[in-house]
């Protein structure tokens, strides 16, 4: 069946530019998590839904980054007036229920590069 | 406060030649810990886990972690490695959002 799908897999932004990166889940996934991946790091989680519900948004760096799930299916990750520590590979992950040992499933990423 | 030290940033080894990376955790709660594997341009797959049980865990293509608690480590094996093994490993920890530890590139020379 089809993975995770996350679009654009490239976005080349200016300095001070909105981006609006999407990730299209598993089918049936209640869970989902972004994660932020700079060169040379590994993932560095960002937020986590549970259906349509944030649950936790402890690791968005500032408040110019902002997701959204309003459906429960297809997720939005938002950043506004991008600067150049937001270039980084954006990962999504899914899972069937709301713990680790329901494995996530990572999409292929959304690499961001701000000029 | 949960993270995850991997000790080597790169591993180079020889085809066929055995492998151990290693990774070593902290973490103030039940430990779920779990080693991911990354392809060049592609996402994260899941090698193995561990959650309870049996501290010698197997996983996909031939690999094998062993969770020792007292040592806080749970370090990846693999007895005879491929070409195909060139990646990216992570090692990470959670009960439910994931800590990655900073990655070991392996390479593997013919």
């Amino acid at each position: 069946g089809a993975g995770v799908s996350q679009s654009p897999r490239y976005k080349v932004a200016k300095r001070g530019q909105d981006v609006a990166l999407r990730c299209d889940p598993i089918s049936g996934h209640v869970s989902l998590f972004w994660y932020q991946q700079a060169l040379g790091q590994g993932p560095e989680f960002l937020t986590y839904f549970q259906n349509e519900a944030q649950l936790d948004k402890s690791g968005l760096p500032s408040d110019r980054f902002f997701a959204e799930r309003p459906e429960g299916s297809v997720s939005t990750l938002k950043i506004q007036r991008t600067q150049q520590e937001d270039s980084a590979v954006y990962l999504c992950a899914s899972s069937s229920g709301p713990r680790s040992y329901n494995e996530q499933f990572f999409g292929p990423g959304t690499r961001l590069t701000v000029l | 406060a949960q993270s995850v030290t991997q000790l080597d940033s790169q591993v180079p080894v020889f085809e066929e030649a055995p492998v151990e990376l290693r990774c070593n955790y902290s973490s103030s709660v039940s430990v779920y810990l779990f080693w991911y594997v990354q392809y060049p341009n592609q996402g994260l797959q899941l090698l193995l886990k561990y959650l309870s049980g049996s501290t010698l865990v197997k996983g996909i293509n031939g690999f094998e972690a062993e969770f020792n608690k007292s040592q806080t480590s749970f370090h990846l094996r693999k007895p005879s490695v491929h070409i195909s093994d060139t990646a990216e490993y992570f090692c990470a920890v959670g009960s439910q959002k994931l800590v990655f530890g900073q990655g070991t590139r392996l390479t593997i020379n013919p």
